[in-house]
């Protein structure tokens, strides 16, 4: 079962920011929010991922809400390699636990007009 | 760095034929994983191996599924013998121990069966 909820689809344009939210309201306190991307004829790529402080690496800005309930991937100066099925998910992360099922539902799908 | 190799990208088979799908991962992972991805069931675990030693073995592929991993940097699929329900793409992904959550994809082997 998802415990994600995110938009079908979202559009921006070469150069803006766009803001990919995600809905997780029922998030357990050991759940890490994860972030993956898919392209066509592609396997699904990492992005980020974050517990319970924004995080910032080379590819998004993660933006994560104090109770944890949502969050927002931000991507700046979008280029049309941006344009993905991006992926939100939950999952325990740690050596110990064992290994988790990856469920990727739909995720949003985002358009790049030139 | 290089990524996470599969060979081949695109298989077709007759059924009942004997198929091997290759995977290297990234230089220095200890965990790999070995999925199926359909659009109706999304990404389904196949199998999961720790430094080598097989962790998980998705239940429901047992029959005629068996992965391998002979070598910390080459693992095989084999399906054998294949059906036309197992027209999927097949991925492999591999992680660092301890980050199992941080995976990194292969492209992914298209298998057509007939």
């Amino acid at each position: 079962d998802a415990k994600t909820t995110q938009p079908d689809s979202m559009e921006s344009t070469e150069g803006e920011t766009v803001h990919l939210p995600c809905s997780h309201a029922t998030i357990s306190g050991n759940e890490y929010i994860y972030w993956y991307r898919q392209v066509p004829l592609q396997g699904p790529e990492y992005v980020t991922h974050g517990l319970q402080q924004n995080t910032t690496n080379s590819m998004a800005f993660l933006a994560i809400a104090s109770d944890r309930k949502s969050s927002t991937l931000i991507l700046t100066h979008v280029s049309l390699r941006d344009a993905a099925v991006y992926h939100c998910i939950l999952r325990v992360a740690g050596g110990n636990t064992g290994y988790q099922n990856f469920y990727f539902g739909k995720g949003t799908s985002l358009t790049v007009i030139p | 760095d290089a990524g996470v190799t599969q060979t081949p990208r695109h298989e077709v088979a007759e059924k009942g034929q004997t198929i091997i799908l290759k995977c290297e991962p990234v230089s220095g992972h200890n965990d790999l994983f070995w999925y199926r991805q359909t659009k109706i069931q999304g990404l389904e675990l196949l199998s999961y191996f720790r430094s080598k030693s097989l962790m998980e073995d998705g239940g429901a592929f047992k029959d005629r599924f068996k992965a391998e991993m002979l070598n910390s940097s080459f693992s095989t699929l084999k399906i054998q013998p294949t059906e036309p329900k197992d027209s999927a793409v097949y991925l492999c992904a591999s992680s660092h121990w301890g980050l199992q959550d941080t995976q990194y994809f292969g492209p992914g082997t298209r298998l057509l069966v007939l």
